[in-house]
């Protein structure tokens, strides 16, 4: 079974609007991790927020948001006013309590396209 | 802070030849690295994991003797394609985590062309 689902293959969004990406996961630890990546073409990936299970607040970094919903197991990723700069890939992770070397697990990825 | 650098961004050779990869964290302790594999439009796939010190631990299929990796020190880890050939053609991707489970900071990617 998928532990983390990304429905989104791609999406195109216009400049300066605000833009949400799916991510939901399955896992029965209670103690996990939520990751989300951003992959542009050129291959680095790059960190862009984390939520633990445990935090009661939305996760935030600049203009990046974490919408976690814990009930229903998902964690999806906002950017608001995006930017041209902001087409990539997105990639949602999850790290289990009691991975293996606190491995992640990956989402199939988003391709994220902004339009002018 | 939290860089790590892979080198070389690129290469291009002749099948049969073996390839090394570097993975160095510029700033902080890597007690953990990883390797992994990303084909086009697909998602990353774990290779291997690397403890400082200790043997890698491979994911199922993946070929021991085919990709070697060292992690001789905290802050460098090696993958090794030995006797590459065309179907090792690839982008591998190396991350570096310190201890306790911080996040995976990764390299910029290495792309793999074997002709």
């Amino acid at each position: 079974a998928q532990k983390i689902t990304q429905t989104q293959p791609g999406m195109f969004v216009q400049e300066k609007e605000a833009v949400t990406l799916d991510c939901t996961y399955d896992t029965s630890d209670q103690s996990y991790g939520l990751f989300w990546y951003k992959q542009p073409s050129s291959g680095e990936m790059i960190f862009l927020i984390y939520q633990g299970s445990y935090d009661e607040q939305n996760a935030t970094e600049g203009r990046y948001s974490l919408n976690f919903q814990k009930a229903r197991k998902s964690a999806n990723l906002v950017i608001s006013a995006s930017q041209l700069g902001d087409s990539a890939m997105y990639f949602c992770a999850m790290r289990e309590l009691y991975a293996r070397n606190y491995q992640l697990i990956w989402g199939a990825g988003t391709k994220l396209i902004i339009k002018p | 802070g939290a860089v790590v650098s892979q080198h070389p961004s690129w290469v291009i050779c002749k099948s049969g030849t073996s390839v090394k990869i570097e993975c160095r964290s510029l700033d902080f302790q890597a007690t953990t690295m990883f390797w992994y594999r990303q084909f086009p439009k697909q998602s990353l796939m774990l290779m291997a994991t690397s403890n400082e010190g200790s043997k890698a631990t491979y994911e199922q299929g993946v070929e021991k003797d085919k990709f070697l990796i060292n992690h001789a020190s905290l802050t460098l880890s090696t993958l090794t394609v030995t006797s590459a050939h065309p179907e090792d053609s690839s982008f591998y991707i190396c991350s570096a985590s310190g201890s306790g489970g911080q996040p995976q900071h990764f390299g910029d990617g290495t792309r793999l062309s074997i002709l």
